[in-house]
Parts: structure tokens; C-alpha cells; sequence
């Protein structure tokens, strides 16, 4: 089962501005992770904040995390067509020796010239 | 690095056929995932591995699918018989996990997927 839910599910905006995608989870977690994937490739790894981190930066990306309301929230800043892509939150499944990630469905984000 | 490796990349079969996806992680890794993902039902676990054993499966939909790693450097996705639903693409992700204290704090590095199309 997903965990994580991404939203909007879909978000078009013009180059230059900036995007901000929310991901919310039912049970506690040791991390989050955020993943892009563009159309027809595999998901790349963008950034991880870990329960005890309430903000990251990465370059024009910036994560927060809210344990207390169970959500997280992607920035891209100063948005470029090469951002087009969609976006997927992961969280550790916080059960014992259990590695797996649970992923949420994502945003799929238009960022129009 | 050459990343993460799939064959094939792209399979059409028809159904009843066997259907076998290979991986190659990432040298070095010592986790390998097996992901499904369509539009329906997003990005789903369906089996990984550590160290060559398989550690969680829960996600391998019914008896038809199978996954196996005889090493470290190649796995296996059969589906036998192939049904029209099994249609989605498939992705092979690889990770080096370390330890238990760092519970989850890794990332997966995915291989560009197989698109399966079963008539």
C-alpha cells in the first residue's frame, strides 16, 4: 500500500516561478525522501531529510518536514523546463530490519517556456 | 559507473508466454529492489533483496511471478504465464545499505525501466 500522497497530482506553472509539491504520511518515519522522474526513465534520487530535520537545501530545492502533521513539502525555485518531470515522496517503512521505501503516487509538474 | 542496467527495455509478448526481465545493479551495492508501476496503482514494491537473499516479497502479486539473485551482480523477474494485466513498466533499483543504524537513510539508484506489453 502507498503511504505517501502527494499533492496537487498535477501542477503546470511558467518557467520562472516557483513549484511547491506537499507529501503527507500515515505512520511515523525515520526519513523522507523526495525522487524525480522524467517521462519514460527511472526515478533519481533528489534529496532526504530525516525526522529530527525540519528544512533542506539542495541548489533550487528546498524540503521541509512537519512530523507533528505527518507532511513534507518540495520547492523548486525559479522553475525551468527541465524541471518538467514527476515528483515522487518515499518514507522508510520504520519496521525493524525492513529497508523498504513507500512511495507515494507523485505530482507530475509542467513547467512551460 | 554504468548505473543500473535492464534488459530488455522494451518486451511485447502475447499472454500465457514467460516473460524474463534482468537486472544488473550498480557494482558494489548490496540491495537490489524489484518496482511495477503503472498508472493505476503508482510505483509498488514487489520483491527485494539483501545480500542475494530476498527479504521482503510481500509485494509479488501471485504465484506467477518469481525473482531471483544467484550473486551480486545479476537478478531475475519471470512472470509465467504472462496475463494482459501484468502489463506496466518494470524497474530494477540498487543501494548500498550499511548497517542498521542508519534505518532507511539510503537512496536507490533505478535502472530505466522495462515496458512490458502483454496482448
Amino acid at each position: 500500500s502507498q503511504q505517501g500522497e502527494e499533492d496537487p497530482q498535477a501542477l503546470s506553472i511558467q518557467e520562472g516561478e516557483n513549484a511547491t509539491m506537499n507529501c503527507s504520511y500515515k505512520t511515523s518515519i525515520n526519513n523522507l525522501q523526495w525522487y524525480r522522474q522524467n517521462s519514460g526513465r527511472g526515478l533519481v534520487h533528489l534529496i532526504l531529510i530525516r525526522s529530527n530535520e525540519r528544512e533542506k537545501h539542495s541548489g533550487r530545492l528546498r524540503v521541509t518536514l512537519d512530523t507533528s502533521k505527518k507532511s513534507s513539502s518540495l520547492l523548486i525555485t525559479a522553475s525551468r523546463a527541465a524541471d518538467t518531470a514527476s515528483y515522487f515522496c518515499a518514507t522508510d517503512g520504520n519496521a525493524g530490519n525492513n529497508r523498504k521505501l513507500i512511495w507515494g503516487l507523485g505530482t507530475s509538474l509542467a513547467v512551460n517556456p | 559507473d554504468a548505473g543500473v542496467i535492464q534488459s530488455p527495455r522494451h518486451e511485447v509478448t502475447e499472454m500465457g508466454q514467460e516473460v524474463t526481465l534482468r537486472c544488473k545493479p550498480i557494482s558494489g551495492h548490496n540491495s537490489l529492489f524489484w518496482y511495477r508501476q503503472t498508472m493505476m496503482r503508482g510505483l509498488e514494491l514487489l520483491i527485494y533483496f539483501n545480500n542475494n537473499v530476498p527479504i521482503d516479497d510481500s509485494g509479488m502479486p501471485e504465484d506467477r511471478f518469481s525473482a531471483k539473485m544467484p550473486n551480486a551482480s545479476f537478478s531475475t523477474l519471470k512472470i509465467q504465464p504472462s496475463e494482459p494485466r501484468d502489463s506496466a513498466v518494470y524497474f530494477c533499483a540498487s543501494s548500498l545499505i550499511i548497517g542498521l543504524a542508519i534505518l532507511g537513510a539510503y537512496e536507490q539508484y533505478f535502472g530505466p525501466g522495462t515496458r512490458l506489453t502483454v496482448t
